[in-house]
Formats: C-alpha cells, sequence, structure tokens
C-alpha cells in the first residue's frame, strides 16, 4: 500500500524557516519524481517544487525561488522542503505527491501538513 | 508560462445529473492534461490523465476528452461522493505544472 505522510509543518514568525518531510512506503522511492504542491485556506492547488528520481534535477515555482529547497534521501524513502524567508502568503496546506515522470500524472498524495506564517 | 482556466468555478447540480467541466489552456498541450478530485480536507485524487485514460479504480461515469487547447471532464448521473472540487492540470510545458482555478460542484 503506498503511503505518503507529511510532517513539520506549524506556525512560524515571518522570516522565520521550517522543513517539512514525506516519508514514504510501499513503492520503490528512488523510481519516482517527487514534488510538493500548497493550497492557501480557501483557495486552488499551487505546484510549489519538483525534484527528479536521482535528486539531481530541481525546479521550483517563481514564488519560492532563492526561498524554499527541496531535496530526498533516497535511503530513506523520504522527501524535503526546507523553506526559509517564510512569507504570510506562504501559509497553507503543503502536500507532497508522486509521479512516474514530469509528464506524468501526481498519482498519490500525502495528507498534507498546515504551515501557518504569522506574528 | 502556461495558464489553465476552467469553467465554470462553481456548478450547481444534482444527483443523477449529467455534469461537464471545461479546462482551456493558454497554448497547445497535446493530450498532456491530468483531472483531479478533492474533497475538503482531503488531498486531491487523480482521475483522468492524458486527457482521457481513467485512473485505475476511478468509476466509469468519469470522462475526459480533449486535445490541444481545450478539454471536459463528464460525469454522468452525479453520486451524492462526486460533490467535491476538480482541478485540471497541465503536464506538456514545465516549469510550473499548472493548475486550473477549480471548479466546485456542489448541491
Amino acid at each position: 500500500q503506498v503511503r505518503l505522510v507529511e510532517s513539520g509543518g506549524g506556525l512560524v514568525k515571518p522570516g522565520g524557516s521550517l522543513r517539512l518531510s514525506c516519508a514514504t512506503s510501499g513503492f520503490t522511492f528512488s523510481d519516482y519524481y517527487m514534488s510538493w504542491v500548497r493550497q492557501a485556506p480557501g483557495k486552488g492547488l499551487e505546484w510549489v517544487s519538483y525534484i527528479s528520481s536521482s535528486g539531481s534535477y530541481t525546479y521550483y515555482a517563481d514564488s519560492v525561488k532563492g526561498r524554499f529547497t527541496i531535496s530526498r534521501d533516497n535511503a530513506k524513502n523520504s522527501l524535503y522542503l526546507q523553506m526559509n524567508s517564510l512569507r504570510a502568503e506562504d501559509t497553507a496546506v503543503y502536500f507532497c505527491a508522486r509521479a512516474y515522470y514530469y509528464d506524468r500524472p501526481m498519482d498519490n498524495w500525502g495528507q498534507g501538513t498546515l504551515v501557518t506564517v504569522s506574528s | 508560462d502556461i495558464q489553465m482556466t476552467q469553467s465554470p468555478s462553481f456548478l450547481s447540480a444534482s444527483v443523477g445529473d449529467r455534469v461537464t467541466i471545461t479546462c482551456r489552456a493558454s497554448q497547445d498541450i497535446s493530450n498532456y492534461l491530468a483531472w483531479y478530485q478533492q474533497k475538503p480536507g482531503r488531498a486531491p485524487k487523480v482521475l483522468i490523465y492524458a486527457a482521457s485514460t481513467l485512473q485505475s479504480g476511478v468509476p466509469s461515469r468519469f470522462s475526459g476528452s480533449g486535445s490541444g487547447t481545450e478539454f471536459t471532464l463528464t460525469i454522468t448521473s452525479l453520486q451524492p461522493e462526486d460533490f467535491a472540487t476538480y482541478y485540471c492540470q497541465q503536464l506538456r510545458n514545465y516549469p510550473p505544472w499548472t493548475f486550473g482555478q477549480g471548479t466546485k460542484v456542489e448541491v
């Protein structure tokens, strides 16, 4: 059974940092490309970042470029998102999701973790 | 960047209705389109990919069509569990992997 479980969300002040984790099981993690997608309260889905199966290639939305860093540890079957210089507009539920390749659908998602940026 | 525009943003329907949601891309994306369903407080779930291929386990009342810049998601005979928000996503030109703004199907 495929499982993706996010953790690390919480309340942080503007300018602060947070590291999200996504623990996976039930599939060969190193075969899959992984993504972070967020959803602000009451809003739609926004793609945030993507990482290749090996971790060699990463991509970011313009809204987070230079502030967020995606990484993975294939030995631990885990995905990460380091978020620095957080802003109020980063407040959202953050989902991790897997895809077999960049042009394939995100076929399994975690339940999400809430990040709230507020003073 | 490719923009994805869904219509309508809200749709009022009843159980048993046939429902159609449209997604338009700002440029040709061939058939690189996926549809997702999201219920409140839950993660999105993929329904259709490659514009018209039904994801395993998804009921056959869901179907997708289209190519190029215009796509549709159709639900024949809407069921109570289908009241949700639906998103399209383009998978042709990236980054970014753009989602539509969503269509909420409500009673």
